[in-house]
């Protein structure tokens, strides 16, 4: 079955620094990925996806996200944090055999201090 | 509409009611899901409907749940006899067939008390 893994349950980085939010994978044949953003009492929303193509994804709000097939990953980042940008991240990969299920990974929150 | 829209936002109910959490997708939207997400948790996958039929309902997690959509549009969760460990934030999301993702509502967050 696919799954994700995202190992940090939360990511501290200061305001203008560089961010990372890992996200790894486990999937039978080509992976379809994707990144979502949850703001407190909203629902999720979408950021990015890898489907093919070029392994630098680039998405919403500056996110890019780069596919790792050797290592299985799936990591977002961004350049520059903002204190905007702290909120529940969730990576996901698309069940195959699951009529486009999504599987979500546990989220990670990123809390940017200013 | 522009969005998928969840009614209600907020649902208290006493232990052993019956609830109807309602779900109206963005219109031409053939795919839709319900996902529940626990307190501090990730997203728990319920069920999948293609147009009106139901062809995954692997994440149901007993008979007290079930679900129902009619026109391709609207679709209903129903928990019967509700638990307190059905408390949670239940999602809904949608999407056409040809599209990688899909769009989320706000959610219905439910306490059970």
């Amino acid at each position: 079955a696919q799954s994700v893994a995202q190992p940090e349950d939360q990511v501290n980085v200061a305001e203008g620094n560089p961010l990372t939010v890992k996200c790894t994978y486990s999937v039978s044949g080509n992976p379809y990925l994707f990144w979502y953003v949850q703001y407190p009492n909203r629902g999720l929303q979408f950021l990015l996806k890898y489907i093919t193509g070029d392994n630098l994804v680039k998405g919403s709000y500056g996110f890019e996200a780069e596919f790792n097939k050797s290592q299985t990953s799936f990591h977002l980042k961004k350049p520059s944090a903002l204190v905007s940008d702290s909120a529940l991240y969730f990576c996901a990969v698309r069940d195959v055999a699951g009529f486009q299920k999504l599987v979500f990974g546990t989220g990670t929150r990123l809390l940017v201090s200013p | 509409g522009a969005g998928v829209s969840q009614s209600p936002s907020n649902k208290v109910t006493e232990k052993g009611k019956d609830v109807e959490l309602r779900c109206d997708p963005i219109s031409g939207h053939t795919a839709l899901y319900w996902y529940r997400q626990r307190l501090g948790q990730g997203l728990e996958f319920l069920i999948y409907f293609q147009g009106n039929s139901a062809p995954d309902k692997s994440g149901l997690p007993s008979d007290r749940f079930s679900a129902e959509r009619t026109g391709e549009s609207v679709s209903t969760l129903t928990i019967q006899r509700t638990q307190q460990e059905d408390s949670a934030v239940y999602l809904c999301a949608s999407s056409p067939l040809t599209v990688h993702g899909y769009t989320f509502g706000s959610g219905t967050r439910l306490t059970v008390v």
